[in-house]
């Protein structure tokens, strides 16, 4: 079974819904992220986790939420979703090194 | 994160090693180097990652220059699997955040 998991694979929505991404992992480890990738561009970090009290911003946090439920699941939700939020999302958790673990990601088609 | 540098692309004979160069010519003393590669639309994945001494793992082998301005990554005998874009980052595991920056990247293809 993969170690960082995320639902749904691939969600179409229309302007304006709420829709939530959801990330769990295997790996016991603390601290989780949320990127975004947009096509030929590299990743942009959303939301990042450093433990389930500790919530922080990344680069791109407008329009974005998250949740941290237990150690194991971190939830991205977009309040109201617009097309430019259409991308490829990635939930990636933070090993001793920082090496990072990556979930096979999540495809947004925002109408 | 100190700047990288990698070819764009480079090809690669199916069975045969695959050496992957990377310059890092401004790192730091805590600035680590790591590789992932992203294979088309897919989740990256973390291959390896080293500090000054050479390191193997299952996937790869990271040969880290003496001075440490530039590495090698070594795939053994690359498969059709293993083409994808690789990437390689310098960076302090300890700075805040930890939040990865991919460059350009090279962009490997393996051939029959």
């Amino acid at each position: 079974d993969a170690d960082v998991t995320q639902t749904p694979r691939n969600r179409i929505t229309k302007t304006g819904k709420r829709i939530m991404l959801e990330c769990s992992q295997t790996k016991g480890h603390d601290r989780m992220y949320w990127y975004r990738q947009d096509p030929g561009l590299g990743l942009r970090l959303i939301y990042y986790s450093f433990d389930v009290k500790d919530i922080n911003k990344g680069e791109i946090s407008d329009g974005y939420s998250v949740s941290r439920q237990a150690q194991a699941k971190f939830s991205l939700s977009l309040e109201s979703a617009i097309p430019n939020q259409t991308a490829l999302y990635f939930c990636a958790t933070r090993g001793t090194y920082n090496e990072q673990f990556f979930g096979p990601g999540t495809r947004l088609t925002v109408l | 994160d100190a700047k990288t540098t990698q070819p764009p692309s480079m090809d690669c004979a199916e069975g045969r090693a695959a050496n992957l160069p990377c310059n890092h010519s401004t790192i730091s003393g805590n600035e680590y180097v790591y590789w992932y590669r992203q294979i088309h639309s897919q989740g990256p994945q973390y291959i390896i990652h080293g500090l000054k001494n050479n390191e193997t793992n299952e996937m790869a082998s990271l040969i880290i220059t003496e001075d440490r301005k530039s590495s090698t990554l070594i795939l053994p005998h690359a498969t059709l699997r293993d083409t994808a874009v690789y990437y390689c980052i310098a960076t302090d595991p300890q700075a805040a955040g930890n939040k990865l920056t991919f460059g350009g990247g090279t962009r490997v293809l393996v051939k029959p």
